[in-house]
């Protein structure tokens, strides 16, 4: 399976201000998707990230906010917007190929912590 | 739409015991299913799959095995260790085609602490 990098690991930001995520995998994927794991919580679908198009945002997701670019089967980047302390969570990306059996990953995550 | 329904915890076992973690899942067609484990201060990690109906997925000592049936996909380990306390999640995804493929949908988490 691919493997994906993701950083940074962490950040501590001040509000206001706005974070880029980057997400590389090791081979080329069909499909790259954007969760977020509020403390405590599950984790939720953002949005997945569409190679040459738009990204496919979840209800209660903006572009404005969260916006995603997918420039290659690679790579991904989502960026957190004008910050506040609401958006401190992990941010996770993970991917899938076509194929039924393939087995989803995740990136280690960034851990972002708004003050 | 799709749905994941873990037992509530936390779950607080000694080292050696028999541990379950009810998960049950509202979708439609045929999904796969998946358990991810998270360790303290980690990433989410693969922990067992199955992706179809009566497949038993297994890793590391725990099992689950998909049934259709009862719409679930229970974690099973027959001795716990300390090394195993985390949160666990059972997922689902869409079995194919569609906007959907590829999304999880996860459940709500069950933290697991084992004591020694």
């Amino acid at each position: 399976s691919a493997v994906i990098s993701q950083k940074p690991s962490r950040d501590i930001c001040q509000r206001g201000t706005s974070l880029t995520i980057q997400c590389q995998v090791d081979s080329q994927v069909t499909m790259m998707f954007w969760y977020r794991q509020q403390p405590g919580q599950s984790l939720t679908l953002i949005a997945t990230a569409n190679q040459g198009s738009e990204a496919t945002y979840e209800s209660g997701f903006v572009i404005d906010k969260f916006p995603i670019s997918r420039p290659n089967l690679t790579f991904s980047t989502l960026t957190v917007s004008n910050m506040s302390p609401e958006d401190s969570s992990i941010y996770l990306c993970n991917h899938h190929r076509s194929g039924i059996n393939s087995p989803l990953h995740f990136g280690n995550g960034t851990r972002l912590t708004v003050t | 739409g799709n749905s994941v329904t873990q037992m509530e915890g936390p779950v607080t076992l000694s080292e050696e015991a028999f541990l379950t973690i009810n998960c049950t899942y509202t979708a439609t067609g045929y999904p796969s299913l998946f358990w991810y484990v998270q360790y303290p201060g980690e990433g989410l990690q693969l922990l067992l799959k199955a992706t179809k109906a009566d497949d038993k997925g297994s890793n590391k000592g725990f099992e689950a095995t998909y049934r259709k049936e009862t719409t679930s996909f229970h974690l099973e380990k027959g001795s716990v260790q300390v090394s195993d306390s985390a949160v666990y999640f059972c997922a689902l995804r869409r079995s194919a085609g569609g906007t959907s493929y590829g999304k999880l949908t996860f459940g709500q988490g069950t933290i697991l602490t084992v004591h020694p």
